[in-house]
This record gives structure tokens, C-alpha cells and sequence, in this order.
């Protein structure tokens, strides 16, 4: 079985400071995708970046971006130039390769962008 | 629609009292998922429907929880005799067709459910 683990609760960050949020997974799987997700208080998740396992560049989506190491089975988020509006939880979640319905999902991260 | 739609957005029940929770996927979208995020947890998954196929229900946690979904589109989550520990809110998320390389899940703004 897969498991996703978010060992950081909660966190906190000044507006404008970089912040990073870790994620470790378990799976015997070659293929498989990673994600995290945000959900502001608004309850709606949506994506904030993606990471094929395959591919050894992290992924980078603007002030977001991935460190992504394999062997570790380890996915930290990285959250540059913090702004008011990343205040959410954050989820880390694994997918294996072409199985649509199996998605695991960490526990999540509550991030706190002090002004 | 232009996203997931979920109703209702909040319902407040009373124990014992039997629910309809309703989630109209994106046009298009051939699987459809329920969550389940209870208060400091993560997502609990509950059931998956991808196309004409049987639904994946390994995830519900009950007799009491059901689902269908019609016409491949709309799902309604049913819980029955509620319970106080039922009380989540529950995610409904499309996804386009299963070989979709990008695995993205699309989400509602979910179903707040209390249970008194």
C-alpha cells in the first residue's frame, strides 16, 4: 500500500519569505505521479503543481516549485516570495501511473502567511 | 458548468435523518470521485466511478453510505441514519478519461455536513 505523510502540521511564514513544506511518501511503484494541492478557506482544492517520477527536473509553476528526490521518496513544496493568498492547507498527494482511482493524499500542511 | 458543482454547500441534520449529497461533474469528465475530510484529516477516499464500469466502492466506510451515479454524469451521495461522526465535509472531484496523463482532480467546494 501507498502512504503519504505530511510531518508538519502547521507553519507559519512572513509575507514575502520562502517557506517549505515536506512530503514523504512510501511505494514500491516506478511510474507514478505526485502532487500537491491547495485548499483555501474556501474548501476548493485546486492544483498547485505536478511531478512525473520519471522526469528528474523538478517541476516549477512561478513562485512554487518541487524538490523532488527519488530515492528518498521525498516531495517538499517550496513557496517563494509568500503572499497573503497562499494562506491554506496544503496536500501532498501520490498517484500511481495510469490508475485514475487511486490517489493518496498526506494529511495536510495549514500554512499561515503573517503580514 | 465551467467547474465541479456541489450542493448543498451546508446541511444540518439531525441523527438518525437520511441525506442526498448531489455533485455535477465538469462536461466531459468520465471519472468522479467522493471524499470524505473530516477535521484535522486528510482525504478519506469513498468511491470512484469511471465511465460505464463498475464503481470502485472499497472506500465507504459503511452499509449506511451509498452512491450512484446517473447517466455518467451527475452523482448523489446517499448517507442513512446519520450518524454525529459522519459529520465532514464531503469532496466530490472529476477527472477527464482514465488515460489522461496529467492525473489532475478537478474539486467541488464541497458538502458541509453536520450531524446533531
Amino acid at each position: 500500500a501507498q502512504t503519504v505523510t505530511q510531518s508538519q502540521p502547521e507553519m507559519s511564514v512572513q509575507e514575502a519569505e520562502t517557506v517549505t513544506l515536506s512530503c514523504t511518501y512510501d511505494t514500491s511503484e516506478n511510474n507514478y505521479y505526485l502532487f500537491w494541492y491547495k485548499q483555501p478557506p474556501s474548501r476548493q482544492m485546486i492544483l498547485v503543481i505536478r511531478q512525473e517520477a520519471y522526469k528528474q527536473q523538478n517541476a516549477t509553476e512561478n513562485r512554487f516549485s518541487v524538490n523532488f528526490q527519488k530515492a528518498a521518496k521525498s516531495f517538499s513544496l517550496k513557496i517563494s516570495d509568500s503572499q497573503l493568498g497562499d494562506t491554506a492547507m496544503y496536500f501532498c498527494a501520490f498517484m500511481k501511473h495510469n490508475t485514475g482511482n487511486q490517489f493518496y493524499f498526506g494529511t495536510g500542511t495549514s500554512l499561515t502567511v503573517i503580514p | 458548468g465551467a467547474g465541479v458543482s456541489q450542493s448543498p454547500s451546508n446541511k444540518v441534520t439531525e441523527k438518525g435523518k437520511d441525506v442526498e449529497l448531489r455533485c455535477d461533474p465538469i462536461s466531459g469528465h468520465t471519472a468522479l470521485y467522493w471524499y470524505r475530510q473530516s477535521l484535522g484529516q486528510g482525504l478519506e477516499f469513498l468511491i470512484y466511478f469511471q465511465g460505464n464500469s463498475a464503481p470502485d466502492k472499497s472506500g465507504l466506510p459503511s452499509d449506511r453510505f451509498s452512491a450512484e451515479r446517473t447517466g455518467g454524469s451527475v452523482s448523489t451521495l446517499t448517507i442513512q441514519r446519520t450518524q454525529q461522526e459522519d459529520s465532514a465535509v464531503y469532496l466530490c472531484a472529476s477527472s477527464p478519461v482514465l488515460s489522461s496523463p496529467t492525473g489532475e482532480l478537478f474539486f467541488g467546494e464541497g458538502s458541509r455536513l453536520t450531524v446533531l
